[in-house]
């Protein structure tokens, strides 16, 4: 079974600049979740979607980071325009379903952001 | 607020030793608790989990963690660490009809040969 796959694996760009991340999820996952992970802390949930709708994005800093899952598979996280404090790492993960009694996420490998 | 805290931030022991990592949380009602692993390089993976029944959970690698309701903790043990299980561990939880997940900050364990 293939697991989550994102790209690019990183990516450096300056402040107010633009970027995008990809993620593919494990096939047959109705969930997917972007995570960002600073150096030195756990991973931070940023948005959650179910399928192609969005069902938590309250930690998302809606200003500047938006996230598409147009046909409920792919998915794209933007920031725009990129600040210093947005240096991280950025996750995806998917599950089967969310909220089941004790339901893993599988997590992709990460894309690793640095904004000079 | 849910959280979930992790008391060591890296562990240094030398091969055969045994390991605990503290994991606390702070939730109400039913919890659902993880550990992940990372390993260097590698993405984070699924350790072992608990979300009922038994509270020693036997995970992959040799691993388990007990949950300890009266102490809000899941400490996760190992009795002999090899070279390889050097790497980063986060523990993590969520709350009944909560699909978050909340993370610690993680800990580092370094196995020394």
């Amino acid at each position: 079974e293939a697991g989550v796959a994102q790209s690019p694996r990183y990516k450096i760009i300056e402040k107010r600049q633009s970027v995008a991340f990809w993620c593919n999820p494990i096939s047959g996952h109705a969930t997917l979740y972007w995570y960002q992970q600073i150096l030195g802390q756990g991973p931070k949930l940023l948005i959650q979607f179910q399928n192609n709708g969005v069902v938590d994005d309250s930690q998302l800093p809606k200003d500047r980071f938006s996230a598409e899952r147009l046909k409920g598979v792919d998915s794209t996280l933007k920031i725009q325009p990129a600040k210093l404090e947005d240096s991280a790492v950025y996750l995806c993960a998917s599950s089967i379903l969310a909220g089941a009694l004790g339901e893993t996420q599988y997590f992709g490998p990460g894309t690793r952001l640095l904004v000079l | 607020a849910q959280s979930v805290s992790q008391h060591n931030h890296h562990v240094i022991l030398s091969e055969a030793a045994s390991l605990e990592l503290g994991c606390n949380y702070s939730y109400g009602g039913t919890v659902n608790l993880f550990w992940y692993v990372q390993y260097p390089g590698q993405h984070l993976q699924l350790l072992l989990k608990y979300f009922s029944g038994d509270p020693l959970v036997k995970g992959i690698k040799g691993f388990e963690a007990e949950f300890i309701k009266s102490k809000f903790s899941f400490n996760l043990r190992k009795p002999s660490v090899q070279w390889s299980d050097t790497a980063e561990y986060f523990c993590a939880g969520s709350g009944a009809g909560s699909y978050q997940l909340t993370f610690g900050k993680g800990t580092k364990l370094s196995v020394i040969p």
